[in-house]
């Protein structure tokens, strides 16, 4: 049963510290997405790679958060440095999209709590 | 470009009662629509999803949904409501060319005894 992994789980840190998350892709997908679940917000897609290749970013913070897939079975969201306000779930997800094809399948999410 | 509105934050029904959540989308170009649930402290999971064909979708847990494009709407329907079935509901509209979904706010179902 492929499945969408997500290091951490949970995560705290404090403010200031740098945040690495990490998604493993189910395999044979070529689209990754990052989002970011809070009560106010809800969710929020922050950026998403096909073929390894950023897409679309317009989503995050880009002076503090950057995305990257390393290779096609990791991809890596950090946050430098973390602020109170970015205590969220953060989800992963993965789909082989093309025509005809668009669901994603969601990772189990990292909790961040920065204090 | 595609939105979706899911009308209602919150609904809650008794075991066994009707469930329908509501979702209008907004797409220029013929949507593929989908429903996800979510349990606590969990991620997304795929319910059903609508691309062509058949307006009547079945999923899982037995939820179906209609696309009806004369009313823009992907109603999310389960005849009899479980215990089991409380979680948040989002639908979500992607078009042919597009890569991402856009999800709407999500509706919160309660089920009581």
């Amino acid at each position: 049963d492929a499945r969408v992994t997500q290091t951490p789980r949970h995560k705290v840190t404090e403010m200031g510290q740098e945040v690495t998350m990490r998604c493993q892709p189910i395999l044979g997908h070529n689209t990754v997405f990052w989002y970011r679940q809070t009560m106010m917000q809800g969710l929020e897609l922050l950026a998403y790679f096909r073929n390894r290749a950023p897409l679309d970013d317009s989503g995050m913070p880009k002076d503090r958060f950057s995305a990257e897939m390393p290779d096609a079975t990791l991809a890596t969201l950090k946050i430098q440095p973390s602020e109170p306000r970015d205590s969220a779930v953060y989800f992963c997800a993965s789909g082989l999209v093309q025509t005809g094809s668009k669901e994603q399948y969601f990772g189990p999410g990292t909790r961040l709590t920065v204090t | 470009a595609q939105s979706v509105t899911q009308l209602g934050s919150h609904v809650s029904v008794s075991e066994g009662a009707l469930v329908l959540l509501r979702c209008n989308y907004s797409s220029s170009v013929p949507p593929y629509l989908f429903w996800y649930v979510q349990y606590p402290n969990q991620g997304l999971q795929l319910l059903l999803k609508y691309t062509t064909g058949a307006t009547l979708v079945k999923g899982i847990n037995g939820f179906e949904a209609e696309f009806k494009k004369s009313e823009t709407s992907f109603h999310l329907t389960k005849p009899s409501a479980h215990m089991s079935d409380a979680a948040e509901y989002f639908c979500a509209v992607s078009g042919w060319t597009a890569s991402k979904l856009t999800f709407g706010t999500g509706t919160r179902l309660q089920v009581t005894l």
